[in-house]
């Protein structure tokens, strides 16, 4: 099955940790997409990548780091610098086409202790 | 940037209602606008979208339509069933393949 996978689904951590999440997908989608989702903000964008081996601060990048160093891997480091990392983080994918969807990844749930 | 405002925020209806959301967004460059459904504990799953080219789109009981001028675009679902029950995310962005804006959200209740 094509998909994206987000692990793990739950984490906690202590206060002051990193802590990073994978993303993979086996679609073939050049662009990938990290959000952060708390209640009753909708979803905001932290980083994003349209190719390998580059990315882009979205809106709430700061306190977190990417990288890109290959297509199906996005993973997403939320660094102690974070001031309230507690959210839930969902991965998405998108095809480089005129057409298309953003398509998302079951999501990852941090809890910092 | 793009910012997109998105109204009901909560929004109660009974079953066989029609339910109506709202969203304005400021980047009159936007093109793409999609609508994300989202049940509880799980992941957005698109569900209509449309671009700037058409003015309306219906998928069964799910319509979009989109003003330009007015830079606003509204979802509707007719004979609304508690299946319905969910929150909805509207969305812009300059072109499909960038990166969305989403509203923050409206949350439906359908009862029966």
């Amino acid at each position: 099955d094509g998909g994206i996978t987000q692990s793990p689904k739950y984490l906690f951590r202590k206060e002051g940790q990193n802590v990073t999440l994978s993303c993979e997908q086996n679609l073939n989608h050049d662009a990938m997409y990290w959000y952060r989702q708390d209640p009753g903000q909708g979803l905001r964008l932290i980083y994003y990548s349209q190719i390998v081996n580059d990315f882009q601060k979205g809106d709430i990048a700061e306190g977190y780091s990417v990288s890109r160093e290959k297509k199906e891997s996005f993973p997403l480091t939320v660094t102690s610098a974070q001031k309230n990392p507690t959210a839930f983080y969902l991965c998405a994918s998108w095809t480089n086409r005129n057409t298309g969807e953003l398509f998302f990844g079951e999501g990852s749930r941090l809890t910092v202790l | 940037g793009e910012n997109v405002e998105q109204h009901p925020s909560t929004l109660s209806v009974q079953e066989g209602d029609s339910a109506v959301i709202k969203c304005t967004y400021s980047d009159s460059a936007s093109n793409y606008f999609p609508w994300y459904k989202q049940e509880l504990g799980k992941r957005p799953q698109l569900i209509i979208d449309i671009r700037s080219n058409v003015g309306e789109k219906k998928d069964q009981r799910i319509a979009v339509t989109l003003n330009k001028t007015a830079k606003h675009f509204s979802l509707h679902i007719t004979e609304t069933q508690p299946e319905d029950s969910a929150v909805y995310f509207c969305a812009a962005s300059k072109n499909s393949g960038y990166a969305l804006n989403f509203g923050k959200g409206t949350s439906l209740l359908v009862t029966p």
